[in-house]
């Protein structure tokens, strides 16, 4: 299976403060990897796809880049709306993985 | 709007068999792979199976040792996961996602196995 590597697994950060969150895949996974948000006893929402697509309705503020095995999702300014729980998941091959999440906390 | 209402859930115990079901609509469902995907708050996200737009093709989690069947009915919208044998780790809240890439996530129904 691919194990995917997810950092920090929390943090804590201010309004405004620029976030940025990264998994690592373990082998080659083209760019199929999505960013998702969650909050408490929501469903996960997709924010990024293809690894550097915003999905439709998402704030411009968060963005994805990715570099071989390294994805990373940046939030260029923390809103009061966007503390939750973060996570990369790879769908190149089954069974799909995931990262194990950040929580991103006010600070 | 795309709705994904997960129900079935509840408490069983360990040996005991379940049923899930995912209603959904708002998107072409007889063209959309479908997985189920489990949440525990120690364990987090755990991919359980996932099935082609027509059935063709069926994926499980080589964890479940067989013990787990999905399906889905095109004509009712509906998605489904037979879980035989369950075990105590079998706990969690179960999610059915849409796509390939799993782009809309329902709520999830819980699932407790406990003697």
């Amino acid at each position: 299976d691919i194990q995917m590597t997810q950092s920090p697994s929390s943090l804590s950060a201010s309004v405004g403060d620029r976030v940025t969150i990264t998994c690592r895949a373990s082998q080659d996974i083209r760019n199929d990897l999505g960013w998702f948000q969650q909050k408490p006893g929501k469903p996960p929402k997709r924010l990024i796809y293809g690894a550097t697509s915003l999905q439709s309705g998402v704030p411009p503020r968060f963005s994805g880049s990715a570099s071989g095995t390294e994805f990373t999702l940046t939030i260029s300014s923390l809103q009061p709306e966007d503390f939750a729980t973060y996570f990369c998941l790879q769908h190149d091959i089954y069974p799909w993985t995931f990262g194990q999440g950040t929580k991103v906390e006010i600070k | 709007e795309v709705q994904l209402v997960e129900s079935g859930g509840g408490l069983v115990k360990p040996g005991e068999s379940l049923t899930l079901s995912c209603a959904a609509s708002g998107f072409t469902f007889r063209t959309s792979s479908m997985s189920w995907v489990r949440q525990t708050p120690g364990k987090g996200l755990e991919w359980v199976s996932a099935i082609t737009s027509s059935s063709n093709y069926i994926y499980y989690a080589d964890s479940l040792k067989g013990r787990f069947t999905i399906s889905r009915d095109n004509a009712k919208n509906a998605l489904y996961l037979h879980m035989n044998s369950l075990r105590a780790e079998d706990t969690a809240l179960y999610h059915c996602a849409v796509g390939g890439d799993g782009i809309y996530w329902g709520q999830g129904t819980l699932v407790t196995v406990s003697s």
